[in-house]
């Protein structure tokens, strides 16, 4: 199993400011992925971040908006920048299934309201 | 393309009553890894069970039990005699085989929000 520790777990930002949210693993792990969840909403996969390379983002969401460091196998942080209202959501990091593990794993998750 | 529905989006029970929690899912692919997660208020993610596609022996774990036919594509989770402390949104995921890959990701259905009332 893995041990993942996120930070903060919740935070109330002013609108046009940017919140870095942290993810730590207890164990070196290739992939980790980046969710929104929207009030009342699933999981919305933001982006893989790959240590040594450019976080792959999804449709809808771009670096600018939401930068991610990787620099190293167990840490990454993503930025929630310039943030709005329409920010305002629990963001989750993840690592998937894969060698040794047949489950995902989640931080506790960052619970973010944008006034 | 693959997909997830969860259908119920609340369900309400009163305590002692069993519920069953829907999920359907679509793949063209004969390998895949089924999960059930439940995310109580506090927001953090429980993983609840994993079911291999190979694998269509029903579970029961407790008060739990999973019914997985994958001849109608779907794996359904049954809470018998509920309790309050159930009362959460449940999610049902789907990711393909092989894991590691440069794709590979869990896709998540809607959620099916479970209120328990005493």
């Amino acid at each position: 199993s893995a041990v993942i520790s996120q930070k903060p777990s919740r935070d109330i930002c002013q609108r046009g400011t940017s919140l870095t949210i942290q993810c730590q693993v207890d164990s070196q792990v290739t992939m980790m992925f980046w969710y929104r969840q929207q009030p009342g909403q699933s999981l919305t996969l933001i982006a893989t971040a790959n240590q040594g390379s450019e976080a792959t983002y999804e449709s809808g969401f771009v670096i600018d908006k939401f930068p991610i460091s990787r620099p190293n196998l167990t840490f990454s942080t993503l930025t929630v920048s310039n943030m709005s209202p329409e920010d305002s959501s629990i963001y989750l990091c993840s690592i998937p299934p894969g060698t040794g593990h047949t489950e995902a794993f989640f931080g506790q998750g960052t619970r973010l309201t944008v006034v | 393309a693959q997909k997830v529905t969860q259908a119920q989006t609340e369900i309400s029970v009163v305590e002692k009553e069993d519920v069953t929690l829907d999920c359907v899912y679509e793949t063209r692919d004969t390998t895949y890894y089924l999960f059930w997660y439940k995310q109580p208020p506090s927001g953090e993610l429980v993983f609840l069970i994993r079911r291999n596609s190979f694998d269509e022996q029903n579970e029961i774990s407790g008060r739990y039990s999973w019914n997985f036919q994958k001849s109608t594509s779907s794996f359904n989770f049954t809470i018998t005699a509920s309790q309050v402390v159930d009362s959460a949104v449940y999610f049902c995921a789907l990711i393909m085989v092989p894991l590691g890959g440069a794709t590979n990701k869990l896709i998540f259905g809607t959620g099916t929000l479970l209120a328990v009332q005493p």
